[in-house]
């Protein structure tokens, strides 16, 4: 089965701080993507990357950085965090039509 | 522009009672595809099936059947007798070749299955 493993379930980190979200798939797919999920706002696009070193912005980039340098691994960084950015960060990957997500993680922003 | 709109955003039923989740999608492309995917309380996106837009054949699997119909652009997901297990988000998706097959998701249906 294609795991999508991401480091944290749950984090606690305050504002101003920098933080690193963590994203590890097995199946050596090109695509990876990072999505953040909102009540009554479904899941929307951060920033996605379709190989080693690229990256491409999503829907809703802004207070966001993000950093692949091997093809397995995708990180998403908050520059400085805020209150408006807790909530929960899905990362998925893909060799095709079609994700694999992560359990997610819960962000939480104080 | 794609878009998925889930028109309901809580669905209430008691074990047993079918219930139907729907969704409208909006395309420019001929080539796309839909997808729905379950989230139960764990909070992990499960896949459930995937349909591309030349395949109207509905699909049933188990207590679960998916009825996909281009003439009114919807791909709406029935559960039959469903069960407290059954509880989750649900999520339409699509994605089209426009948007380089990056996925866009509607807002999600909450489904709870009273015992």
């Amino acid at each position: 089965d294609v795991k999508v493993t991401q480091s944290s379930r749950y984090l606690v980190k305050r504002t101003g701080e920098k933080v690193f979200l963590e994203c590890v798939q097995d199946m050596d797919h090109e695509n990876m993507f990072w999505y953040r999920q909102d009540p009554g706002l479904g899941l929307r696009l951060i920033y996605f990357s379709y190989d080693v070193k690229m990256k491409e912005k999503g829907d809703i980039p802004e207070g966001y950085s993000v950093s692949r340098e091997k093809k397995e691994r995708f990180s998403l960084i908050l520059e400085s965090a805020s209150t408006n950015q807790t909530s929960m960060y899905l990362c998925a990957s893909s060799g095709g039509p079609g994700y694999t997500f992560g359990s997610g993680t819960r962000l939480t922003v104080v | 522009a794609q878009k998925v709109t889930q028109a309901q955003t809580e669905i209430s039923v008691v074990e047993k009672e079918d219930v139907t989740l729907d969704c409208v999608y909006e395309t420019r492309d001929t080539t796309y595809y839909l997808f729905w995917y379950k989230q139960p309380p764990s909070g992990e996106l499960v896949f459930l099936i995937r349909r591309n837009s030349f395949d109207e054949q509905n699909e049933i699997s188990g207590r679960y059947s998916w009825n996909f119909q281009k003439s009114t652009s919807s791909f709406n997901f029935t559960i039959t007798a469903s069960q407290v297990v059954d509880s989750a988000v649900y999520f339409c998706a699509l994605s089209d070749a426009s948007n380089d097959y990056k996925l866009s998701f509607g807002a999600g249906t909450t489904v709870t299955v009273r015992a």
